[in-house]
């Protein structure tokens, strides 16, 4: 059981915005350990997506952003394309852990 | 180009051992901290285990500590994953991810395309 909570599913329609929401504690990002996002097409490996909660690597559209406020952080996704039919992750840091820890997990799906 | 290869992934009986290999190529891969992250079927993404440049620095998940363990040999490129004692929960595919280490909490920027373990008898 991760300590990092996402919601299991979005959607919206091709053009829409939506918001995936990454929900930790104080021993995590509200610690101020930086939060990732990782993009997994199906059946393929996962693929960084932001880092330091809003930094996009070469390549990546600027459609995706992402935010931080408190214990949570946010990936957005803009203008919804197909393509971006994928299952998407966080990652952090957690002290009581010691360790890396990813979220659980959300499917977003293009209606 | 930057590549990451796994290799070694198999079915294996519960209680043996198995090793996993990660070749990479394109970038110096003493410059670079590794980690193992493992999905089982239809779950989501666990991390395993991460190994420092020099590999002096080694941390576990809790689920493998004492049966897993990491190790690196940066002359030829590779990372490795020592798997002991092994049980059916280990089933997952098992990706190699490199960390530049920059930042507070690790960035897997570049991943391998993954290897199957199944653990059943």
């Amino acid at each position: 059981q991760s300590v990092l909570s996402q919601p299991p599913s979005v959607s919206g329609a091709p053009g829409q915005r939506v918001t995936i929401s990454c929900t930790g504690s104080s021993s995590n990002i509200g610690a101020g350990y930086d939060v990732h996002w990782y993009q997994q097409l199906p059946g393929t490996a996962p693929k960084l997506l932001i880092y330091d909660y809003n930094n996009r690597p070469s390549g990546v559209p600027d459609r995706f952003s992402g935010s931080k406020s408190g214990t949570s952080a946010s990936l957005a996704i803009t203008g919804l394309q197909a393509e971006d039919e994928a299952d998407y992750y966080c990652q952090s840091f957690d002290s009581g852990l010691s360790g890396y820890v990813f979220g659980t997990g959300t499917t977003v799906t293009v209606l | 180009q930057v590549q990451l290869v796994e290799s070694g992934g198999g079915v294996v009986q519960p209680g043996r051992s198995l090793r996993l290999s990660c070749a990479v190529s394109g970038f110096t891969f003493g410059k670079y901290g590794m980690h193992w992250v493992r999905q089982a079927p239809g779950k989501g993404l666990e991390w395993v285990a991460f190994t420092s440049v020099d590999g002096n620095i080694k941390n576990y998940a809790d689920s493998v500590k004492g049966r897993f363990t990491i190790s690196r040999d940066n002359s030829k490129n590779t990372l490795f994953l020592q798997m002991n004692t092994l049980r059916a929960e280990d089933t997952a595919v098992y990706y190699c991810a490199r960390d530049p280490i920059v930042g507070t909490s690790g960035t897997f920027d570049i991943w391998g395309q993954g290897t199957m373990v199944t653990v059943s008898s």
